[in-house]
């Protein structure tokens, strides 16, 4: 049981170009889905929160022009990475929880996605 | 400010040995925390969790110490085998907006 399901897996595509990575609660509704990204040899870092039906809270220093995040459904968040450059290639991670608000439910994580952008 | 690290970046085993990886906090008023192991190319796995009114929890091989007032949390993996090898994070969770703070990570080897 609660498996998220991230797609794609790995996109290269050229600079300029937009990217849509889909996070999927498949067996349960998420209330929160969280987006993280990860460099190399590195940990992960907290981009976005994102409660469904509602806008996303960014960290500090994250655009959020540039990382465009929908959570339509309690079951599918999206982070739209806009007009991307090299710099944005890195492994986006998404997470989800069924918890409310002070809740410790655990989050289930994706398997990521690897974006390299030329 | 606020941070989770490890004292260890890399660990080495034999097969079958006990492991023990540790992780230091800062935020003293942290009341959750969890392990993840993760394993090349994929997502953090949840391995166990322990709440800061515990000191002690243990899992299927893994065991987890809290320790508040030097504010050290350890994970022991007994019986070590190759396909534990993989990074292992510590992480904190803020109550308030339930998000994780991750640690830095320490990958786990194990040598058959």
């Amino acid at each position: 049981g609660a498996v998220v399901s991230q797609h794609p897996s790995r996109v290269i595509c050229k600079s300029g170009t937009s990217v849509k990575i889909e996070c999927r609660s498949l067996d349960f509704q998420a209330t929160t889905m969280f987006w993280y990204r990860q460099f190399p040899k590195k940990s992960l870092m907290l981009m976005a929160t994102s409660n469904e039906g509602s806008k996303a809270t960014y960290e500090q220093g994250v655009e959020k022009d540039k990382f465009l995040i929908n959570h339509a459904s309690l079951t599918l968040s999206t982070l739209t990475v806009t007009s991307a450059h090299p710099e944005d290639s890195s492994f986006y991670i998404c997470s989800a929880t069924t918890g409310s608000g002070g809740s410790n439910q655990p989050q289930h994580f994706g398997d990521g996605t690897r974006l390299s952008i030329l | 400010g606020e941070s989770v690290g490890l004292h260890l970046p890399t660990l080495s085993v034999q097969e079958g040995d006990n492991s023990i990886i540790n992780c230091a906090y800062s935020n003293s008023a942290s009341d959750y925390f969890i392990w993840y192991k993760q394993e090349s190319g994929k997502g953090p796995q949840f391995i166990i969790d322990i709440r800061s009114n515990m000191d002690k929890r243990q899992g299927q091989r893994v065991t987890v110490l809290l320790n508040k007032t030097v504010k050290h949390l350890s994970l022991q993996i007994a019986a070590t085998q190759p396909g534990d090898s993989a990074v292992y994070f510590c992480a904190e969770i803020d109550m308030g907006r339930r998000a994780l703070t991750f640690g830095s990570g320490t990958r786990l080897q194990v040598q058959p």
